[in-house]
C-alpha cells in the first residue's frame, strides 16, 4: 500500500512565525502535491513537483513556498504565516504517468 | 470559472436506499475523472479512475459511470460505513499535473 505521512496532524502558530510542513511518501512516486482544503472551496492546490528540485505553481501560491530535496521528501513553508492561512494542508503523491493521487491524513493548522 | 460540480451537498440515506452521486464538469478534452472517498478528520482515499465517456467502474456497493459531460456514482444499498464525504476531480489536458476538485457530497447513511 502507498503510504503518505505528515509531520503533524495539528498545528498552531502564531502570525508572523515561519512555518514547515513535510510530507513523506514511501512508494517512490515522482508526483507530489500540496493543497489546502477549506469548507465550501474544495481541494485547492498550492504546488506540484515531478522531481527533485523541481517545482510548480498551482492556483493559490501566494504566501507560500516548497523544497523537494530528495524524491520521497516534499516540504510546504509558510514564510510568515497569516490567520488566513488557517486551513487543513494535505500532501499527496502519485506515479509519474499515472494520474490518481494518495493523500496523507493531513495537518490542521490553525494561525492565532 | 468553475469546472466541477457536485450535487447534491449534502444526502441522507436510509441503510439499504439506493442513490447517486453526480458529478458534472465543463473541461473539453477530458485526460481522466477521479473519484476519492474522505472520512472526516482524514485525507482523501482514491476510488476510482475513468477515462472516456461510457466507461464504468465497480467497487462493492459503488459504481462509477462516466459521459461526456457529467459522472456518477451510484451506491446499492448503502451501509452506514459508507458514510463520508465523496470528491471528484477531472484533469484537463494542458493543465499538466494540475487536477480541479469539486466541492464534494456528504453522503449519511442512517441504519
Amino acid at each position: 500500500d502507498v503510504k503518505v505521512t505528515q509531520s503533524s496532524r495539528y498545528l498552531v502558530k502564531r502570525t508572523g512565525e515561519k512555518v514547515f510542513l513535510e510530507c513523506v511518501q514511501d512508494m517512490d512516486h515522482e508526483n507530489m502535491f500540496w493543497y489546502r482544503q477549506d469548507p465550501g472551496l474544495g481541494l485547492r492546490l498550492i504546488y506540484f513537483s515531478y522531481d527533485v528540485k523541481m517545482k510548480e505553481k498551482g492556483d493559490i501560491p501566494e504566501g507560500y513556498s516548497v523544497s523537494r530535496e530528495k524524491k520521497e521528501r516534499f516540504s510546504l513553508i509558510l514564510e510568515s504565516a497569516s490567520t488566513n492561512q488557517t486551513s487543513m494542508y494535505l500532501c499527496a503523491s502519485s506515479v509519474l504517468d499515472r494520474y490518481e493521487q494518495y493523500f496523507g491524513p493531513g495537518t490542521r493548522l490553525t494561525v492565532t | 470559472e468553475d469546472q466541477v460540480t457536485q450535487s447534491p451537498e449534502a444526502l441522507r440515506l436510509q441503510e439499504g436506499e439506493s442513490s447517486s452521486l453526480n458529478c458534472s464538469y465543463t473541461v473539453s478534452g477530458l485526460r481522466g475523472l477521479f473519484w476519492y472517498r474522505q472520512d472526516p478528520g482524514k485525507g482523501p482515499e482514491f476510488l476510482f479512475t475513468l477515462y472516456s465517456a461510457g466507461e464504468e467502474k465497480e467497487k462493492e456497493r459503488l459504481k462509477a459511470t462516466l459521459t461526456k459531460k457529467e459522472s456518477f456514482l451510484h451506491i446499492t444499498a448503502p451501509k452506514p460505513e459508507d458514510s463520508a464525504t465523496y470528491l471528484c476531480a477531472v484533469q484537463a489536458p494542458n493543465t499538466g499535473n494540475q487536477f480541479y476538485f469539486g466541492t464534494g457530497t456528504s453522503l449519511t447513511v442512517i441504519p
